[in-house]
């Protein structure tokens, strides 16, 4: 049974560096081919794909983020952690992490139940 | 970056309507197109994967065609569950999400 647990802190202050932590179960990220992914969803908006961490410690980030993100693992804890600098409100939004899934064109098949973060001083 | 647009933004039907929900990339993606239902407070849930393949437990009242730039998701027969927001989502170069069609009941 996969699934997927979003952790951190639901609110900071602006210009505080965030950091989530995705603990997962069900699969492992040493598996060749897997992968997690961040994605948020302001309050009432669209979802926004973040970051990516494959198997091979390959990652990627969204153009309009890359500066203030960093996305790690541990493959022995199953955690994937993301961090964000500099928060500002506009970051406020509930952070999803999700798997890729295997031979489905890297949709998502699993989510986490997602975690609120909101900034504010 | 790729651009997805969906059209429409949102969309009033009734049970039982067939229904089609359009999701169009700025370059071609081949078929990496995936669609996802979400419900309020609920994590987006995988329907359609490579652009028409149908994820395993989905009912079979959805469907998924296109390939290139243009992109469809059709619902045969609307059912009450079926009212939610619908995104696409392609996963050609890294991923991005379209903006979202709202499916609400008329």
């Amino acid at each position: 049974q996969v699934t997927l647990r979003e952790s951190g802190p639901a609110l900071v202050k602006p210009t505080q560096t965030l950091t989530l932590t995705c603990t997962f179960s069900g699969f492992s990220l040493s598996t060749s081919g897997m992968c997690v992914s961040w994605i948020r969803q302001p309050p009432g908006k669209a979802l926004e794909w973040l970051a990516r961490i494959d198997w091979d410690d390959d990652k990627y980030y969204s153009t309009s983020l890359k500066t203030r993100l960093t996305i790690s693992k541990d493959t022995s804890k199953n955690q994937v952690v993301l961090t964000m600098t500099n928060m500002d409100p506009v970051d406020t939004a509930t952070y999803y992490c999700a798997r890729k899934a295997l031979a489905a064109a890297d949709s998502y098949d699993y989510w986490g139940q997602g975690t609120l973060v909101t900034v504010s001083s | 970056d790729i651009q997805m647009t969906q059209s429409p933004s949102s969309l009033s039907a009734s049970v039982g309507d067939r229904v089609t929900i359009t999701c169009r990339a700025s370059q071609s993606i081949s078929s990496y197109l995936n669609w996802y239902q979400q419900k309020p407070g609920k994590a987006p849930k995988l329907l359609i994967y490579a652009a028409s393949s149908l994820q395993s437990g989905v009912p079979s009242r959805f469907s998924g065609s296109g390939s290139g730039t243009d992109f469809t998701l059709t619902i045969s027969s609307l059912q009450p569950e079926d009212f939610a927001t619908y995104y696409c989502q392609q996963s050609y170069s890294t991923s991005g999400f379209g903006q979202g069609t709202k499916l609400e009941i008329k």
